[in-house]
């Protein structure tokens, strides 16, 4: 079993949705990442959380630490949301600054 | 202030070559990590390096190889290369190693090894 599972793993929706992108993990983290990445590689960091709830434009993220979940939010989706969007964590091992990353999951907005 | 920069962008080699790849990360960044990103096993961690020290390593064998220089430009080298190896390499960078903080994505290198 995957530390980072996320689900769902493909998502086709339509320009205006609300769209909702969820992440489990199993190991104790000190923070998890939001990362968006566009066709042609580039990874864009979204957010970073280690509790509670951040917003930045049309993007929320919230995180339970307790339930070892995050989810993270698009309002008012866009064909430029378009993109694969990956959760990693860090894990709570001292010394540990690697990341472990889900999967990915592949966001699709038709207009 | 300029982003992470990687070079080459794109690099085709042949089985049993071996390729090194660069990283110049942010400025004032001195933690530099590199991943390897694959259809089948996603992104992966290599490892990292802060203050030319390596801190950490992920399960590679040990023909991945890295440095890292005064000026916290990194290097990864893989030698004898094999198919397997065809991947996006990406490094990441941050100010620092011992309080989490964000990572700044360079562009990538794709690596085809025929």
């Amino acid at each position: 079993k995957n530390e980072v599972e996320q689900s769902p793993q493909n998502l086709t929706a339509q320009e205006g949705e609300f769209i909702t992108i969820n992440c489990s993990y199993s190991v104790g983290i000190s923070a998890l990442h939001w990362l968006q990445q566009h066709p042609g590689g580039g990874i864009v960091s979204l957010f970073m959380l280690s509790s509670g709830k951040k917003k930045h434009g049309r993007l929320i993220a919230t995180i339970n630490i307790q339930e070892k979940h995050s989810s993270l939010h698009i309002t008012a989706s866009h064909p430029r949301d378009s993109a694969v969007y990956i959760c990693a964590v860090r894990p709570l091992i001292q010394g540990a600054q690697k990341l472990v990353f889900g999967q990915g999951t592949r966001l699709t907005i038709n207009p | 202030k300029a982003g992470v920069t990687q070079t080459p962008r794109y690099l085709i080699k042949t089985r049993g070559q071996q390729v090194t790849l660069s990283c110049s990360p942010i400025s004032g960044h001195r933690s530099v990590s590199w991943y390897q990103q694959t259809p089948g096993q996603g992104l992966q961690f290599l490892f990292e390096y802060f203050s030319e020290t390596q801190r950490n390593k992920g399960n590679f064998p040990g023909r991945f190889s890295g440095r890292q220089f005064s000026n916290s430009r990194s290097e990864m080298n893989v030698s004898t290369l094999e198919l397997g190896d065809s991947a996006l390499y990406l490094c990441a960078s941050s100010w620092t190693n011992w309080v989490v903080g964000e990572q700044f994505f360079g562009p990538g290198t794709r690596l085809t090894v025929l």
